[in-house]
């Protein structure tokens, strides 16, 4: 059964940094590119970041580039995404999701329950 | 503004046939497959339709997804009460290069 366990938020101060950490197991972790999503409360789904099964290829949304990093280390089968200069509108529900294929296609089959950052003084 | 535009809300009644737009342009819809994504109240999104109209297992065939143009829908047919969700299309973006959605479609089973 594919599982995918995130953790890391937490209540962070505007400026500060945060890294969240998506723990995977039920599958071949290194066969697949993964992703972070995030949500708002109470509005949609954002894609944010996405990185390819030998972390050869890198994608960001414009929302977050240059602040956040996304990598992965696929001896622990575990993801991850650095946040640095957060912002109030970086309060999110941020999911982890597996994709489809070795190379980011944004065809995310499975999907983690989430872990909660807030950004506020 | 979510680039990929879908209608706010839809309603249908029990065994309707209810569908959900999906707006994009020649960068994403137009070159790219379309995905559909449910997410039932205080869950997880979940895959529902890949590659325009295909069906992950396990996905009953009441719903459907279909792509013409820069366009794409979902149908749901025979509604039913636990179909009351959200509703997102998401497509990759050759311009953003990366992953686009809907802003999303609630759907309520009346």
């Amino acid at each position: 059964e594919v599982q995918l366990v995130e953790s890391g938020g937490g209540l962070v101060q505007p400026g500060r940094s945060l890294r969240l950490s998506c723990a995977a197991s039920g599958f071949t972790f290194d066969d697949y590119a993964m992703h972070w999503v995030r949500q708002a409360p109470g509005k949609g789904l954002e894609w944010v970041s996405g990185i390819s099964w030998n972390s050869g290829s890198l994608v960001y949304a414009d929302s977050v580039k240059g602040r956040f990093t996304i990598s992965r280390d696929n001896a622990k089968n575990s993801l991850y995404l650095q946040m640095n200069s957060l912002r109030a509108e970086d309060t999110a529900l941020y999911y982890c999701a597996k994709d489809i294929a070795i190379a980011a296609t944004g065809l995310l089959d499975y999907w983690g329950q989430g872990t909660l950052v807030t950004v506020s003084s | 503004q979510s680039v990929l535009t879908q209608p706010p809300s839809a309603s249908g009644t029990p065994g309707q046939r209810v569908t959900i737009s999906c707006s994009g342009s020649s960068s994403n819809i137009g070159s790219n497959t379309v995905s559909w994504y449910q997410q039932l109240s205080g869950t997880a999104p979940k895959l529902l339709i890949y590659s325009n109209n295909q069906r992950p297992s396990g996905v009953p065939d009441r719903f459907s997804g279909s792509k013409s143009g820069t366009s794409a829908s979902l149908a749901i047919s025979g509604l039913q009460s636990e179909d009351e969700a959200d509703y997102y299309c998401a497509a990759w973006d050759d311009s953003l290069n990366g992953v686009v959605f809907g802003g999303g479609t609630k759907l309520t089973v009346l």
